[in-house]
C-alpha cells in the first residue's frame, strides 16, 4: 500500500526538542521530494519545510529557520524533522507530504495522517 | 512571498448545488496551483494540480480553472461526501510553498 506514516509527536515543554519521523512505503522513495506541513488546532495548513529527492537542498518557512532541520534517509525510506527551541506557536498536527518534484511537481499528491505536537508547560 | 486569499471563507450549500470557490495570488503563479480537500480529523487529499488537471480517482464533478493570479474550483453538483474544507496551494517556487486560508463548505 502506498502510504506515509508519521511518528514522534507528543507533549514537550517550551524550549525543548522533538524529532518527528515519517516512514514511506509502496513507492520509489527516491523519486519524490518530501515536505512537512503543519496545522495548528482549528487553523489552516502551513508549509514548514521541503527536501529534494537526493537531500541536496532543503527549504524552510521563515518562522522555523534556525530551529528546525529536515532530513531524509533514502536507504530507510524515511523522512525526519528535528525540532529545537520549540515554542507554544509550534503546537500543531505535523503532516508528512510527498511531491513529484521538479518545476511542475511542487504539489502534494500523498499525505500522511499526521502526528500531534503540543508545546506547553 | 506569494500570498493566497480564498473566497468565500465559508459557503453554505445544498446537495445538488453548483459551488465555486475562488483563490487569488498576490503575484502571477502561471498555472502552478493545486486544490486539496480536507475533512475533519483527516489528512488533506489532492483534487487538482496545475490549475485544471484532475488527480486520478477524483470524481469528474470537480474542476479547476484559471491562470496567473485568479483561479477557481468548481463542484458541478455537490454531493454529501463533498462537505469539507478546501485549500488552494501554490508551487510557483519549490523553495517557498504556501496555502490559502481555506474555504469551508457546509450544509445549508
Amino acid at each position: 500500500e502506498v502510504q506515509l506514516v508519521e511518528s514522534g509527536g507528543g507533549l514537550v515543554q517550551p524550549g525543548g526538542s522533538l524529532r518527528l519521523s515519517c516512514a514511506a512505503s509502496g513507492f520509489t522513495f527516491t523519486n519524490y521530494y518530501l515536505s512537512w506541513v503543519r496545522q495548528a488546532p482549528g487553523k489552516g495548513l502551513e508549509w514548514v519545510a521541503n527536501i529534494k529527492h537526493d537531500g541536496s537542498e532543503t527549504f524552510y518557512v521563515d518562522s522555523v529557520k534556525g530551529r528546525f532541520t529536515i532530513s531524509r534517509d533514502n536507504a530507510k525510506n524515511s523522512l525526519y524533522l528535528q525540532m529545537n527551541t520549540l515554542r507554544a506557536e509550534d503546537t500543531a498536527v505535523y503532516y508528512c507530504a510527498r511531491a513529484p518534484g521538479g518545476k511542475e511537481g511542487g504539489y502534494f499528491d500523498l499525505w500522511g495522517r499526521g502526528t500531534l505536537v503540543t508545546v506547553s508547560s | 512571498d506569494i500570498q493566497l486569499t480564498q473566497s468565500p471563507s465559508t459557503l453554505s450549500a445544498s446537495v445538488g448545488d453548483r459551488v465555486t470557490i475562488t483563490c487569488r495570488a498576490s503575484q502571477s503563479i502561471s498555472s502552478w496551483l493545486a486544490w486539496h480537500q480536507q475533512k475533519p480529523g483527516e489528512a488533506p487529499k489532492l483534487l487538482i494540480y496545475k490549475a485544471s488537471t484532475l488527480e486520478s480517482g477524483v470524481p469528474s464533478r470537480f474542476s479547476g480553472s484559471g491562470s496567473g493570479t485568479e483561479f477557481t474550483l468548481t463542484i458541478s453538483s455537490l454531493q454529501p461526501d463533498d462537505f469539507a474544507t478546501y485549500y488552494c496551494q501554490q508551487y510557483n517556487s519549490y523553495s517557498l510553498l504556501s496555502f490559502g486560508p481555506g474555504t469551508k463548505v457546509d450544509i445549508k
